[in-house]
């Protein structure tokens, strides 16, 4: 199985902080990577899809990039709404692996 | 809108099933596959497998590969996922994932969760 490992596992910031989580894939997953935020007791919300392409409604604060197997997920100026815990997650293959998470707190 | 509804809260024991259903509405229910995926308690995200609502077919992750169905009806819309010999670390939030056409295999819609506790 292909897997994605998140860095950091937690972050500590403040609002109106630009932030940047990483994603290390273990192979070439081309630019199958989203990004996923979730809120405590709640599902899970698609962010970015296919690396860099925005989800309907997410706003433009958040944005992803990607080098290689390496792939970034920026907010540009942190809202209070932000914090939350954001994953990775690989769609290569039928494996669809997250990554472990990154805490997002103040 | 679309809607993934799941149904509620079980405690089971080890070594039983549980069955778990997401009730979708608001589209068009063949069109669109189905994922399971699981979260313990405090840790990450776990695909389990894949339904084709359409024609059924399923792909499941090696993992689970001798204990979980998941099958639909597709006069109600809904689909299900078994999951067997339940040990206590099957202990998970389980959620039903619509995944996207746009985003390929993404999830752009998510039911609310259904809590599955194991334990004797």
């Amino acid at each position: 199985d292909i897997q994605m490992t998140q860095s950091p596992s937690t972050l500590s910031a403040s609002v109106g902080d630009r932030v940047t989580i990483t994603c290390r894939a273990s192979q070439s997953i081309s630019s199958w990577l989203a990004w996923y935020q979730q809120k405590p007791g709640k599902a899970p919300k698609l962010l970015i899809y296919k690396a860099s392409s925005l989800e309907s409604g997410v706003p433009s604060r958040f944005s992803g990039s990607e080098s290689g197997t390496e792939f970034t997920l920026t907010i540009s100026s942190l809202q209070p709404d932000d914090f939350a815990t954001y994953y990775c997650q690989q769609y290569i293959s039928y494996s669809f692996t997250f990554g472990q998470g990154t805490k997002l707190e103040i | 809108q679309v809607q993934l509804v799941q149904s509620g809260a079980e405690v089971k024991k080890p070594g039983a099933s549980v069955t778990v259903s997401c009730k979708t509405s608001g589209y068009t229910f063949t069109s669109y596959y189905m994922h399971w995926v699981r979260q313990a308690p405090g840790q990450g995200l776990e695909w389990m497998g894949i339904i084709n609502p359409s024609g059924g077919s399923t792909t499941y992750a090696q993992k689970f590969l001798g204990r979980v169905t998941m099958t639909r009806d597709t006069s109600t819309s809904t689909v299900y996922m078994e999951l067997s010999s339940l040990r206590s670390e099957d202990t998970a939030m389980y959620y039903c994932a619509r995944q996207s056409t746009v985003g390929g295999g993404t999830f752009d819609h998510w039911g609310q969760g259904t809590l599955v506790i194991v334990s004797s």
